[in-house]
């Protein structure tokens, strides 16, 4: 079955460092997410992204973070100056399917980020 | 607001015995509800989504949940429990229009014992 890949899948940093987090979704896929899990907290949405656009973020995503789809492959998550709170797993998806019902999210296995 | 709860972070239960994981949604418009299993060092994946077919879903793996509207519940079971069951299972909401906004709740992380 196609899946979805992201690297590093551990990662460590220096608060105020910039990161940049890589996923490859599946190829036929249009739709692009970022969620984001804080070690014993609930997984969160991030943002989401269609036709080199962000169609919706949540309050977590701020101006330190950033999406690209810098080729026809490649879905990267930068975050600009690194907190020591962005310590988390984050979880790169992408569907053939806009949001709503009948959607199907294929997850990636994740990066682990270490902000120290 | 929109928010799922899971009762019960860690459940364990004997191979063979029945699988037993709540979830229960807030709600003033139907959702669509959705259950996701982690396996160690493994991204999530769809088990099973109720979308306002049937009230009884069955996904794979033998996992089924059933969608009570009255009391906003969508609980995951399994008659027999296997031990490549053990795994973290998430409950998640998403609302009609939401562009891949998918509310999860905590987790439950299931143990099973020979």
């Amino acid at each position: 079955e196609p899946e979805v890949t992201q690297t590093p899948s551990h990662q460590v940093t220096q608060m105020g460092q910039e990161v940049i987090l890589r996923c490859v979704p599946i190829s036929n896929h249009l739709y692009f997410y970022w969620y984001r899990q804080i070690l014993g907290q609930k997984v969160e949405f991030l943002v989401s992204f269609y036709n080199n656009e962000i169609s919706e973020k949540s309050e977590i995503f701020d101006d330190q973070f950033s999406v690209e789809r810098p080729d026809g492959s490649n879905f990267t998550l930068k975050i600009r100056s690194t907190k020591l709170e962005d310590s988390a797993m984050y979880f790169c998806a992408s569907s053939d399917q806009s949001g709503g019902a009948g959607e199907k999210l294929f997850f990636g296995s994740g990066t682990q980020l270490s902000v120290l | 607001a929109q928010s799922v709860t899971q009762l019960g972070s860690h459940v364990s239960v004997s191979e063979g015995a029945l699988v037993l994981l709540r979830c229960n949604y807030s709600s003033s418009v139907p959702p669509y509800l959705f259950w996701y299993v982690q396996y160690p060092n493994q991204g999530l994946q769809l088990l099973l989504k109720y979308t306002s077919a049937a009230t009884l879903v069955k996904g794979i793996n033998g996992f089924e949940a059933e969608f009570k509207k009255s009391e906003t519940s969508f609980h995951l079971t399994k008659p027999s429990a296997h031990m490549s069951d053990a795994a973290e299972y998430f409950c998640a909401v998403i609302y009609g229009g939401s562009q891949g906004n998918l509310i999860f709740g905590k987790g439950t992380k299931l143990s099973v014992k020979p």
